[in-house]
């Protein structure tokens, strides 16, 4: 069974605050991307990572998969109250036709 | 336009109802997915739909039955649900199959309550 395992589980930090959240397996991926959930609402996709080293930028969210395509990072620069959410990385598999989620990063942060 | 519709947003049925999720996007995907999330956990794969064809099926329980009548639309047919069964489902479509490296886009879901 593929796992991506996701850290923090949870973090709760004051605006202007920077963050690092994680993404390993010890699996390999063809591509991995990064979602952000709200409460009652469908995850939307934040960026899609396809090459080992890779990384993008979206405003203040640098994203990075890593050398070997096993693990990813999220950093967020001063964070704002509007990034509250869950983050979630998901693995396209190289084998099988699935997209599998990591186990989330519940993210809270305050004013 | 990367718009996936999910209808209804909100369903309460009971144990013997049967009752019907939609799922509609009009991008040109060719394959379109399931997916169960339970409160806070993430999303499960529940079904793969590519070229309008059932490519996988995650030993799902028959009182879940999928349907692709063209596609653009995608449904899930429920029948005998059990109170375990309440949860958010998920419609996601993507270009091609997923082993492509194609971005998968989710709809914003269907909240179910099984009574």
């Amino acid at each position: 069974t593929q796992l991506l395992e996701q850290s923090p589980q949870f973090l709760s930090i004051q605006e202007g605050e920077n963050l690092t959240v994680y993404c390993n397996s010890s699996s390999v991926f063809s591509s991995l991307q990064w979602y952000r959930q709200e409460p009652g609402e469908g995850p939307v996709l934040l960026v899609t990572v396809v090459t080992g080293g890779e990384v993008k930028k979206l405003k203040r969210l640098t994203f990075q998969f890593g050398d070997a395509r096993k693990d990813s990072s999220l950093h967020i620069t001063a964070a704002q109250p509007g990034d509250t959410g869950l983050y979630l990385c998901a693995g396209l598999s190289y084998n099988t036709d699935k997209l599998i989620f990591g186990t989330g990063t519940r993210l809270q942060v305050f004013p | 336009d990367t718009e996936v519709t999910q209808t209804p947003k909100h369903l309460v049925m009971g144990m013997t109802n049967k009752k019907s999720l939609k799922c509609e996007q009009h991008m040109g995907h060719r394959a379109m997915y399931w997916y169960k999330q339970k409160a806070k956990k993430p999303p499960e794969l529940m079904f793969v739909y590519s070229y309008e064809k059932l490519s996988i099926n995650e030993s799902v329980p028959s009182r879940f039955s999928p349907e692709c009548p063209n596609s653009s639309l995608l449904n899930l047919h429920l029948h005998a649900l059990q109170p375990e069964d309440s949860a958010l489902y998920l419609c996601a479509s993507s270009q091609g199959q997923a082993i492509l490296g194609n971005t998968i886009y989710f709809g914003e879901g269907s909240w179910l309550t099984v009574v």
